[in-house]
């Protein structure tokens, strides 16, 4: 079944950075785009950034853009977050899943998330 | 940029209960929306896609309905599972952007 795991979460400095992972499995990894959204304690869902399958095309929500860059490597059926200039507004857990085949889809499957920290 | 603004904000209901949850977009988005159901500490799970279209494994007592700005989550006879927080999703731009979440509680 699909299987979505992410990693690198934990506590970081403002200003810092932070690299988050998003091992896949269970399905046609290359086929698929893939999204980011994260939740803020106690908050709602927030979209943060997905990837076309060859990785041709991505978008940020403004929040982010700038400082966060989205990548994926499909040779290792997994989706990578690099998080810059963090700030605590940042502070959430992140959530890696799959957004289907065209742009124009939800989000199917989810990870457990990964806990992101912005602290001194 | 597309606001999704969901309504209530917090439902107290009982099991077996019909329960109606609305979803007003900013601008239309045809049909493209989606309802997740989230538990604490968990992830979300999707519920419904295409307004209408029930994902596979999600029992038939969740309905979705509308097209343009208003949307509908019915459930139709509330079970004790189905308290949770529920949200909806445009996917209609590529800013997936989420209601602020609907908390059904007893």
């Amino acid at each position: 079944q699909v299987q979505l795991v992410e990693s690198g979460g934990g506590l970081v400095k403002p200003g810092g950075s932070l690299r988050l992972s998003c091992a896949a499995s269970g399905f046609t990894f290359s086929d698929y785009y893939m999204s980011w959204i994260r939740q803020a304690p106690g908050k709602g869902l927030e979209w943060v950034s997905y990837m076309s399958s060859s990785g041709s095309v991505i978008y940020y929500a403004d929040s982010v853009r700038g400082r966060f860059t989205i990548s994926r490597d499909n040779t290792k059926n997994s989706v990578f977050l690099q998080m810059k200039s963090l700030r605590g507004e940042d502070t959430a857990v992140y959530y890696c899943a799959t957004k289907g085949t065209i742009v124009a889809a939800p989000c199917h499957q989810w990870g457990q998330g990964t806990l992101v920290t912005v602290s001194s | 940029d597309i606001q999704m603004t969901q309504s209530p904000s917090t439902l107290s209901a009982s099991v077996g209960d019909r329960v109606t949850i609305t979803c007003r977009a900013s601008q239309s988005i045809s049909t493209s929306l989606a309802w997740y159901q989230q538990k604490p500490g968990k992830a979300p799970k999707l519920l419904i896609y295409k307004a209408s279209s029930l994902e596979s494994g999600v029992p038939s007592r969740f309905s979705g309905s509308g097209s343009g700005t208003e949307f509908t989550l019915t459930i139709s006879s509330l079970q004790p599972d189905d308290f949770a927080t529920y949200y909806c999703q445009q996917y209609n731009t590529y800013e997936g952007i989420f209601g602020q979440g609907t908390k059904v509680e007893i």
